[in-house]
């Protein structure tokens, strides 16, 4: 079974903080994704990554940047939180025109 | 922009009975088709995948695809109490690089 492991499931920061979700997949895959998830907004991309040190932005990259130095790991960050990223966020990977697993999610919190 | 349309419902359905889920997507280039169950407060969980018109049967659950109607739909055979979940569905671009999801039916299967 594909295992995507996210770092945090329940995060709190606090405003103007620089913040990271670590996100690791133990099957090889070579794309992964980053997506924020909001009542009546649906999922939404935010960045994905097909490969080592490459990525592509999503739908709505302001304030986030990515980092992926190994194939297995993908790290999201919010540069300055503010409170409008208080959300769900959800990490996900999959094999080139395979469907795509989700980790567990981690629930952010900015105050 | 491409787009996935989903009913938000909620679809409320008794026990026992068939619920079904549509879909329709913008992009006609559009090859793969997914659809993902997310119970409250969890990730997404991948339930069924198609790639071909016609129908694609897993269990209870079956998968229909009209790619000339650009029509995803799945129907849930005896639907059971556990089976109340919000259900997403998801299109995967022309160029296989991202999946574009629907906001999502909630489905609520009543004992």
């Amino acid at each position: 079974d594909v295992k995507v492991t996210q770092s945090s499931r329940y995060l709190v920061k606090r405003t103007g903080e620089k913040v990271f979700l670590e996100c690791v997949q133990d099957m090889d895959h070579e794309n992964m994704f980053w997506y924020r998830q909001d009542p009546g907004l649906g999922l939404r991309l935010i960045y994905f990554s097909y490969d080592v040190k490459m990525k592509e932005k999503g739908d709505i990259p302001e304030g986030y940047s990515v980092s992926r130095e190994k194939k297995e790991r993908f790290s999201l960050i919010l540069e300055s939180a503010s409170t409008n990223q208080t959300s769900m966020y959800l990490c996900a990977s999959r094999q080139q025109r395979q469907p795509q697993h989700f980790g567990d999610g981690t629930r952010l919190s900015i105050l | 922009q491409k787009e996935v349309e989903q009913n938000s419902g909620p679809l409320s359905v008794p026990e026992g009975a068939i619920a079904s889920l549509n879909c329709t997507y913008s992009d006609r280039g559009s090859q793969s088709f997914f659809w993902y169950r997310q119970y409250s407060g969890k990730s997404p969980e991948l339930i069924m995948s198609i790639y071909s018109n016609g129908d694609k049967e897993d269990g209870r659950f079956t998968a229909q695809l009209n790619k000339a109607s650009q029509y995803v739909s799945l129907l849930i055979r005896d639907s059971q109490p556990s089976d109340s979940a919000t259900y997403l569905c998801a299109v995967m671009n022309s160029g296989y690089s991202t999946l574009t999801f629907g906001k999502g039916t909630m489905l609520l299967v009543s004992p």
